[in-house]
């Protein structure tokens, strides 16, 4: 059974950084590129960043660029996005998920809240 | 520029079938889309991915009552039977190059 697990989540200050882990369990995590998507309070999901299954790549949100860094690290099968310069609008619950072949989610995870407020 | 375009809500009978758009913008007619769902307080749950042909692959134990389908630069999804916990959001979602796209999501209401 697949299982992804976020942790990491919590309130921070405007301008701080933190960092979220994504535990993945049942599955190969090596072979498969994996993502972030976030959903601030009543909105909508949003893609956040996606790194390939080797770690060689990744690609991001437009808003999110040169402030967030995705990683993996497949010997502990755990993906890790670190946000820096956070702003209130980063609000939001992080999800992990896994990526199928094409670009698409077929696994998500439970996600972690963010808060970003003084 | 990739769009996905849903219409904002949605509504049928306890029983009834209810079919859900997802329109790909101009250009993008051929790519394939994965639809998703999320009930109420609770993280997003993959139901199938949909190609332009209509073949779809559904996840881990979605029922049958879900069922997808195309035409040109539309994407369907269909619930059949509709039950109380199919209350709930439902996102499409498709890629470029290096980017991906949610669909602003359809929340449906079980009457």
């Amino acid at each position: 059974e697949v299982q992804l697990l976020e942790s990491g989540g919590g309130l921070i200050q405007p301008g701080g950084s933190l960092r979220l882990s994504c535990a993945a369990s049942g599955f190969t995590f090596s072979s498969y590129a994996m993502s972030w998507v976030r959903q601030a309070p009543g909105k909508g999901l949003e893609w956040v960043s996606e790194i390939s299954a080797s770690g060689d790549s990744a690609y991001y949100a437009d808003s999110m660029k040169g402030r967030f860094t995705i990683s993996r690290d497949n010997s502990k099968n755990t993906l890790y996005l670190q946000m820096n310069s956070l702003r209130a609008e980063d609000t939001a619950i992080y999800y992990c998920a896994k990526v199928m072949t094409t670009p698409l989610v077929d696994y998500w995870g439970q996600g972690t809240l963010v808060t970003v407020s003084s | 520029q990739l769009v996905l375009t849903q219409s904002p809500s949605a509504s049928a009978s306890l029983g009834a079938s209810v079919k859900l758009t997802c329109t790909l913008s101009s250009g993008h007619s051929s790519y394939a889309i994965a639809w998703h769902q999320q009930q109420p307080e609770k993280g997003p749950r993959y139901l199938m991915k949909l190609n332009s042909d209509g073949s779809h692959n559904k996840g881990d134990g979605i029922p049958d009552r879900f069922s997808g389908s195309s035409s040109g630069a539309e994407r369907y999804l269909t619930i059949s039977s509709l039950q109380s916990e199919d209350e709930a959001d439902y996102y499409c979602q498709t890629w470029g190059t290096g980017i991906w796209v949610f669909g602003g999501g359809t929340k449906l209401t079980v009457l």
